[in-house]
């Protein structure tokens, strides 16, 4: 099967912090980039998307940036809470009725 | 928005047995579904792409005729385990493209084979 990464790093910050989550994307003709959310035991969860036309694009706390120059995309998060805490991936597609392969994913854990 | 409805949610199975995992489409019809394999703190593995009315095309690694997928309707994806082992315990994820409401994920089916 098709994957990026098999690590899972991890991020922790404090509550009510700003967190930015990295994620590096492999293939270049991606077209279409989405970041998902993942709580244990869960199917992933939309969090915000972007496509390859634009370099920012911001959602209710968060805001996706996208560099295609050295392929890379980020989340952050404004005023982190603890329900925040959870493994978030980036994913890419290369339009946007493809199949979506995911990054190797960021835990994300809020101390109160 | 559009939901996927997965099921069975939990299933443990003795080795060498078959177990059927069901993805359904509710309020919208899929024609293209999306299995993933998830295994503890790894990201979610893409195995294979069923289309509505044809083959599946699988993911290079995957078995095909160990991971058996149908899509024999708009609604409806299955994805059949054959011959279950040990180390096919994992988390499998359906998923589809709903359009206007992006893609959409089921909730994810626990599989343990004992």
């Amino acid at each position: 099967g098709e994957s990026v990464g098999l690590h899972l790093p991890t991020l922790s910050v404090q509550e009510g912090d700003n967190s930015i989550i990295n994620c590096a994307y492999s293939n270049s003709a991606s077209d279409y980039f989405i970041w998902y959310k993942q709580e244990s035991g869960k199917g992933p969860q939309f969090i915000i998307d972007i496509r390859s036309n634009m370099d920012k694009r911001q959602g209710q706390r968060v805001t996706v940036l996208l560099n295609k120059t050295v392929k890379h995309l980020s989340l952050q998060i404004a005023a982190t809470q603890p329900g925040d805490s959870a493994v978030y991936f980036c994913a890419e597609t290369a339009a946007s009725y493809d199949k979506v392969i995911f990054g190797p994913g960021t835990s994300l854990s809020v101390i109160p | 928005g559009a939901v996927v409805s997965q099921h069975p949610s939990r299933v443990i199975c003795k080795s060498g047995t078959s177990v059927k995992i069901e993805c359904r489409s509710l309020d919208f019809q899929a024609t293209t579904m999306f299995w993933y394999r998830q295994f503890p703190k790894q990201s979610l593995m893409l195995m294979a792409t069923s289309n509505e009315g044809s083959k599946a095309t699988y993911e290079q690694g995957v078995e095909k005729d160990k991971f058996l997928i149908n899509h024999a309707s708009l609604t409806l994806s299955t994805l059949t385990v054959t011959s279950a082992h040990p180390e096919d315990s994992s988390f499998y994820i359906c998923s589809a493209w709903t359009g206007t409401w992006g893609y959409t994920f089921g909730s994810g089916t626990r599989l343990t084979v004992v």
